[in-house]
């Protein structure tokens, strides 16, 4: 098993443009998250996904979107980048309680570096 | 804004010395969970703790949970050089799955 990818790993925007991130598991995981990090601060949630085709807001989803049209697959989209975005990007995936088991713990990926100047 | 707050936010120790990082948290919980984040690499699951429980170990790590102080430590036994990384305690206040993150404690161990 991969766990957790993410692709690209390293990105760089001009502001005002737009990209894509990708995040891909084969855990058959239910949930599936995007987390940004910055300099000196922990992971704070930006959107996540329950399962196919849904979506939720987080802590931080301003300037972000996400689909998850298939169940292994959550994307995170910046329509028009600005330098406050500039961050590392992490996607995690989770099972569900439904399975019975390690409902919480989340599997994460290696992280997407962007950088928008 | 983020649950938990931890400190020290930095630890430098010799190889061989425990090590022991808290966390506090505001509201109440369903489970605790610390992570490990080695310099430029994803978080790693180390351990969970469920709210009705006050202690558990995994081989060299050791979490209490305080539920009345809201409160949590992790306890790193005869640590390792290995053992340099970042350390997150993230909480999961309801059934949905999300988590909420601290800010972090750095912990450098010097060979």
């Amino acid at each position: 098993n991969a766990g957790v990818t993410q692709t690209p790993k390293f990105r760089v925007l001009k502001t005002g443009q737009s990209m894509t991130l990708l995040c891909a598991q084969d855990m058959n995981h239910e949930y599936m998250y995007w987390y940004r990090q910055d300099p000196g601060m922990g992971l704070r949630l930006i959107h996540y996904s329950v399962g196919e085709g849904t979506t939720a807001k987080g802590e931080v989803p301003d300037g972000y979107n996400v689909s998850r049209l298939k169940k292994q697959n959550f994307l995170l989209g910046l329509e028009s980048a600005a330098p406050s975005q500039t961050s590392v990007y992490f996607c995690a995936s989770s099972l569900s309680g439904t399975s019975g088991r390690a409902k919480y713990e989340q599997y994460f990926g290696p992280g997407t570096r962007l950088t928008v100047t | 804004s983020q649950q938990g707050e931890e400190d020290p936010q930095a630890l430098s120790i010799q190889e061989g010395e425990n090590a022991t990082m808290n966390c506090s948290y505001k509201t109440s919980i369903n489970n605790l969970q610390w992570y490990r984040q080695n310099s430029g690499r994803g978080l790693v699951h180390l351990i969970l703790i469920r709210s009705n429980e006050r202690e558990k170990h995994s081989g060299r790590l050791r979490v209490t949970l305080d539920t009345s102080k809201k409160s949590s430590s992790l306890l790193i036994t005869a640590s390792r050089a290995a053992d340099t990384a970042s350390y997150f305690c993230a909480t999961s206040p309801g059934n949905t799955g999300k988590l909420i993150f601290g800010q972090g404690t750095t912990l450098q161990v010097k060979p």
